[in-house]
């Protein structure tokens, strides 16, 4: 079966600690994308890569950080800078053509707990 | 720039009845534009895609939706609700350039049994 892959569904960590979120594809997309999904709030853009080896900062790149070093993996690493890291994460994957008419597909999500 | 506008933050309808979930978009060019469900405590999935062939799209689940450039709008409709439909619903258009994705408020459905 073809589609992205996020691991672990729930984490916890305490304040002050940086975690890795991991999301997979195997559908041969070229661009990955993370997002931040607060309660009653749509998607917002944290990071995107659109090719190995590159990546640009969404709308809340602040205290994150992201590496694509294969074509599969877009891991991101939540920093203890971040002040408010407890929120739902998603992770998606485009074909990326330049005329936009290929939609993204998501991952499950991961919901993470900072206490 | 590119802006999606969900007119609905929820929207109540009872079983059998039908759906509209309003969209407006804001687009220097020709858009892509989607819609997406979410269940709770899930990933989104696609419903449907316009990208500039008919204007009445048909998606999943009988979903469907109808670009009108004129009113830069993109309402989803259903003729008959059904309980599984409870759910949140985005509205999407992308970039010109296909990197980047932008997303409306969401739209949470309740069906009313």
């Amino acid at each position: 079966d073809g589609g992205i892959t996020q691991s672990p569904k729930y984490l916890f960590r305490k304040e002050g600690q940086n975690v890795t979120l991991s999301c997979e594809q195997n559908l041969n997309h070229d661009a990955m994308y993370w997002y931040r999904q607060d309660p009653g709030q749509g998607l917002r853009l944290i990071y995107y890569s659109q090719i190995v080896n590159d990546f640009q900062k969404g709308d809340i790149a602040e205290g994150y950080s992201v590496s694509r070093e294969k074509k599969e993996s877009f891991p991101l690493t939540v920093t203890s800078a971040q002040k408010n890291p407890t929120a739902f994460y998603l992770c998606a994957s485009s074909i990326g053509d330049p005329g936009g008419s290929y939609e993204q597909y998501f991952g499950p999500g991961t919901r993470l707990t900072v206490t | 720039a590119q802006s999606v506008t969900q007119l609905d933050s929820h929207v109540s309808v009872s079983e059998g009845t039908p759906v509209l979930l309003r969209c407006n978009y804001s687009s220097s060019y020709s858009p892509s534009l989607f819609w997406y469900v979410q269940h709770p405590n899930k990933g989104l999935q696609l419903l449907l895609k316009y990208t500039s062939a008919a204007t009445l799209v048909k998606g999943i689940n009988g979903f469907e939706a109808e670009f009108k450039k004129s009113e830069t709008s993109f309402h989803l409709t259903k003729p008959s609700a059904h309980m599984s439909d409870a759910a949140e619903y985005f509205c999407v258009v992308s970039s010109n350039t296909g990197n980047q994705f932008y997303f409306g408020t969401g739209t949470s459905l309740t069906v009313i049994p």
